[in-house]
């Protein structure tokens, strides 16, 4: 089994500030590992995914993530972010060998860009 | 590409009535995909895996006399709740899994459909 542990429930941030969202897995086999983000009221876009090789991942919008399995983390991390990026961010983990690849969430990160 | 799509966006029901959530792979195959229940300001839980041509796998917890699941062809799942309580108003979304090569990587990933807002009065 996987659980999934995304430390800030909300992260308020000024505009074309930094934000790193910290996200934490547990597991005992090897996993996939992804960022997606939800709008209100509508479903989940794919930000990001740790599959394997590089440990850094770009992905859209200007974001991007470091896998470190040492510390069991996949941080997420924009250098400057934008009224538009307010939103909600999950971060997931999926069981490379679990029949069907089910995904695990974690609780979210509400991030409130500020003017 | 894979685009996941959800009929209806909305739904206003009264409680006892069953109601219909289709889950439609506009581009692609799924013999696999997913349904997931979203309290406000929760996370997503899942509730089962739909298989196509064979039953859903439902998570623990989860009422499958209630929460019928319907995989019929490789790209349309659908979920239909039944005797509708109010208890079971949520924002309901789907997945559907797609196996391929993405940045020099095979694996599975799952593209999400826009969701579907139930409310039982």
């Amino acid at each position: 089994a996987q659980s999934v542990t995304q430390l800030d429930s909300q992260v308020p941030v000024f505009e074309e500030a930094p934000v790193e969202l910290r996200c934490n897995y547990s597991s005992s086999v090897s996993v996939y590992l992804f960022w997606y983000v939800q709008y209100p009221n509508q479903g989940l876009q794919l930000l990001l995914k740790y599959l394997s090789g590089s440990t850094l991942v770009k992905g859209i919008n200007g974001f991007e993530a470091e896998f470190n399995k040492s510390q069991t983390s996949f941080h997420l991390r924009k250098p400057s972010v934008h009224i538009s990026d307010t939103a909600e961010y999950f971060c997931a983990v999926s069981s490379i060998k679990a029949a069907g690849n089910k995904l695990t969430f974690g609780g979210g990160t509400r991030v409130l860009v500020k003017p | 590409g894979a685009v996941v799509s959800q009929h209806p966006s909305r739904v206003i029901c009264k409680s006892g009535t069953s109601v219909k959530i289709e889950c439609r792979s506009l581009d692609f195959q799924a013999t696999t995909m997913f349904w997931y229940r979203q309290f406000p300001k929760q996370s997503l839980m899942l509730m089962a895996t739909s298989n196509e041509g064979s039953k859903a796998t439902y998570e623990q917890g989860v009422e499958k006399d209630k929460f019928l699941i319907n995989h019929a062809s490789l790209t349309l799942s659908t979920l239909t709740v039944t005797s509708a309580h109010p208890e079971d108003s949520s924002f309901y979304i789907c997945s559907a899994r797609l196996f391929g090569r993405t940045g020099g990587a095979l694996g599975y990933e799952q593209y999400f459909g826009p969701g579907t807002r139930l409310t039982v009065t």
